[in-house]
């Protein structure tokens, strides 16, 4: 299928590395945070998600990571996979206010075997 | 559960005629947002409903989309007429309260 991000930063990482994909997000207001993958042709798969009372959260093979002093967020995937490779982007909102996701521009994710 | 269904999956036009896309959110999420996907790009908001309500429709060109979702459940978005600048893949996610939002597999739309 068409790929979804043919200009986004890409990030190489060899089969069985960890990798870790970054987001700077833009309303100091945001206070929920999710990570998505979008595989070519697909829509976007909800990841991982983080409340701001959290700096931490993991889940299978996923860790995400909240730094709201520098409004950044970080995604990592251990023991990287080839059915890992795919766009990566975070969403941001604040629940105190509509609900609306900004989205960021995205990672493209290339795992090497 | 159910994911988010929309359709078409695929649709090709010439520019000036119009085209609709249908969703179908989560069972129960009264949230429904539209976003447009140009290639190499993050998802754009263009509507997001409360119910049947509007929330937010800031980004949605209204001389030529228009969005409904009655009965707070399905809803659809039209262009009309379309351009060519409107080639893009249209998706539809829902939220609840204690959820994130769920995307559907898109609308891929091509304005020739």
């Amino acid at each position: 299928g068409e790929s979804v991000g043919l200009h986004l930063p890409t990030l190489s990482v060899q089969e069985g590395d960890n990798s870790i994909i970054n987001c700077a997000y833009s309303n100091s207001a945001s206070d929920y945070f999710i990570w998505y993958k979008q595989e070519s042709g697909k829509g976007p798969q909800f990841i991982i998600d983080i409340r701001s009372n959290m700096d931490k959260r993991q889940g299978q093979r996923v860790t995400v990571l909240l730094n709201k002093t520098v409004k950044h967020l970080s995604l990592q995937i251990a023991a990287t996979q080839p059915g890992d490779s795919a766009v990566y982007f975070c969403a941001e909102t604040s629940t105190s206010g509509t609900y609306k996701y900004i989205f960021g521009t995205g990672t493209r994710l290339k795992v090497l075997a | 559960e159910a994911g988010v269904a929309q359709s078409p999956r695929y649709k090709i036009i010439e520019k000036r005629q119009s085209v609709a896309f249908w969703c179908n959110p989560i069972s129960g999420h009264a949230t429904l947002y539209w976003y447009q996907q140009i290639l190499g790009q993050g998802p754009k908001l263009l509507i997001q409903f409360q119910n049947n309500g509007v929330v937010d429709d800031s980004q949605l060109p209204k001389d030529r989309f228009s969005a409904e979702r009655l009965k707070g459940v399905d809803s659809t978005l039209k262009i009309q007429p379309a351009k060519l600048e409107d080639s893009a893949v249209y998706l539809c996610a829902s939220s609840s309260r204690i959820s994130g939002a769920f995307f559907g597999q898109g609308t891929r739309l091509t304005v020739v």
